[in-house]
C-alpha cells in the first residue's frame, strides 16, 4: 500500500519570504512523486515530479522540491513567495512497480496563504 | 494543445436518479483515470483505463458506480441511484503510458 502525509493543513508566509510545504510518503517499491496545485473551483495543475536522478527537482512557477530517500520526504519549496501562489497544494505518490494501475495516492492537501 | 475536458461542469440531481459524467482525454493519451474529491475523503482514486484493456474496478466505492471507455478515448462514469454521499467533484485525468497525469476541470455533482 502507498500513502502520503501532508502534516500542515495551512501554511502562512509573507510575500517575498521563502516557503516550504511538507510531504512525506510511504511506498513498497521506488516512489514516483508529484506536486499539484489547485486554485478555487479549478482542477489540479501539475507542478513537478520526481522519478529518478537529481534529488532537487525544478518545476513550474519557480517551484522546486527536494527528494530525501532516508527521510521519505518530498518537500515543496520556493525561494520567494508571491501572493498569487496562494492555493491548495497536493503531494501525490505512485509505486513505480505498479505502473498506473493504482492511480495516484494524494495527501490531504495544504492551504498555502501568502500575505502581502 | 487542448487539455482534458469534462462535461457537464455542474450537475444537480435528485436522490435516486442516475447520472453520467463524461471525460475527453488529451489526444494520444492512452491512460485515463477517474478520481473523486470530497471534503470528507479528500482525493480518492476510482478507476484506471489503459488503452482498450479491461479496467480494474476494485477502487469504485460501490456497485452503483461503473465506467466505460469507448474506442480507447472518451470515458463515461455512471452513477446509478445516486445518494447524497455521492456529492463531490469528479475529476478525470489522462496520461501517456504511466507518465504524468493531467487533470480536467472536474464535474461538481450535487445530489439533493
Amino acid at each position: 500500500a502507498q500513502s502520503v502525509a501532508q502534516p500542515e493543513d495551512q501554511v502562512n508566509v509573507a510575500e517575498g519570504n521563502p516557503l516550504t510545504v511538507k510531504c512525506t510518503y510511504s511506498v513498497s517499491g521506488n516512489p514516483y512523486l508529484f506536486w499539484y496545485v489547485q486554485y478555487p473551483n479549478r482542477g489540479l495543475q501539475f507542478l513537478l515530479k520526481y522519478i529518478t536522478g537529481d534529488n532537487l527537482v525544478k518545476g513550474s512557477y519557480g517551484f522546486e522540491a527536494e527528494f530525501n530517500k532516508s527521510q521519505t520526504s518530498f518537500h515543496l519549496k520556493k525561494p520567494s513567495a508571491l501572493v498569487s501562489d496562494s492555493a491548495l497544494y497536493f503531494c501525490a505518490v505512485r509505486d513505480l512497480r505498479r505502473g498506473g494501475a493504482d492511480g495516484l495516492t494524494f495527501g490531504k492537501g495544504t492551504h498555502l496563504i501568502i500575505q502581502p | 494543445g487542448a487539455g482534458v475536458s469534462q462535461s457537464p461542469s455542474n450537475k444537480v440531481t435528485e436522490k435516486g436518479k442516475d447520472v453520467e459524467l463524461r471525460c475527453d482525454p488529451i489526444s494520444g493519451h492512452t491512460a485515463l483515470y477517474w478520481y473523486r474529491q470530497s471534503l470528507g475523503q479528500g482525493l480518492e482514486f476510482l478507476i484506471y483505463f489503459q488503452g482498450n484493456s479491461a479496467p480494474d474496478k476494485s477502487g469504485l466505492p460501490s456497485d452503483r458506480f461503473s465506467a466505460e471507455r469507448t474506442g480507447g478515448s472518451v470515458s463515461t462514469l455512471t452513477i446509478q441511484r445516486t445518494q447524497q454521499e455521492d456529492s463531490a467533484v469528479y475529476l478525470c485525468a489522462s496520461s501517456s503510458f504511466s507518465d504524468t497525469q493531467y487533470f480536467g476541470p472536474g464535474t461538481r455533482l450535487t445530489v439533493l
